[in-house]
């Protein structure tokens, strides 16, 4: 069973807007990880949060997480035709299984 | 220091057909996993390793079966190919426990395979 869901499943921005995905997921964790995805390529780990952690920067992304409500969201800032890809969420089962959600498709028009 | 390295990278079966995909990665990774994209389905989990002998099931494990001889190996089977084995198949691995990198996933390129 899928884990995480990413909402929305696509999203279309133009170049310079800010660019906002989210992730539910359904049980206990102890870290989020956000992944990127290029087109016909493997993924790529952007960053990951912690439980106890409520909010973590890395360059121009933003990741907050709620435990409460078992949501995390990844904000990229001035976004740039580069960023243009899929975005997965991702939180671990058990103390060895990375599950995925489905993605969502970003896409950066010039 | 080539990271994961998945071969081939594209194949195409005949139904019933047998194949083994090889992951390799050289990092020193104790846990590797085999997962299929599909569209609109995410990453599916196959199976997983967590050393050298070890194996276990993860989502989707019906059809394949995996071996992990060598700790920078870890092989995926299909045994007889059937057209709902069509899929993108990555390749990951990641050290063991906690630390500050210790539980992010790094991904080979992907086999794209196709059974008629």
């Amino acid at each position: 069973s899928q884990q995480g869901e990413e909402d929305p499943q696509a999203l279309s921005i133009q170049e310079g807007e800010n660019a906002t995905m989210n992730c539910s997921y359904k049980t206990s964790i102890n870290n989020l990880q956000w992944y990127r995805q290029n087109s016909g390529r493997g993924l790529v780990h952007l960053i990951l949060i912690r439980s106890n952690e409520r909010e973590k920067h890395s360059g121009r992304l933003r990741v907050t997480l709620d435990t409460s409500k078992k949501s995390s969201s990844l904000l990229i800032t001035a976004s740039r035709a580069a960023d243009t890809a899929s975005y997965f969420c991702a939180t671990i089962q058990g103390a060895q299984k990375l599950v995925f959600g489905q993605g969502t498709r970003l896409t950066i028009n010039p | 220091n080539a990271g994961v390295t998945q071969t081939p990278k594209f194949r195409v079966l005949k139904t019933g057909q047998s194949m083994t995909l090889l992951c390799a990665q050289d990092m020193n990774h104790e846990y590797m996993y085999w997962y299929r994209q599909d569209p609109g389905m995410g990453l599916r989990l196959i199976h997983y390793s967590v050393g050298e002998g070890t194996t276990a099931k993860g989502e989707v494990p019906d059809g394949y079966n995996v071996s992990r001889l060598k700790k920078q190996n870890f092989l995926l089977g299909l045994e007889s190919a059937a057209p709902s084995q069509t899929s993108v198949y990555f390749c990951a691995s990641r050290r063991q426990g906690v630390s500050s990198d210790g539980e992010k996933l790094f991904f080979g390129s992907g086999t794209q395979l196709s059974v008629l």
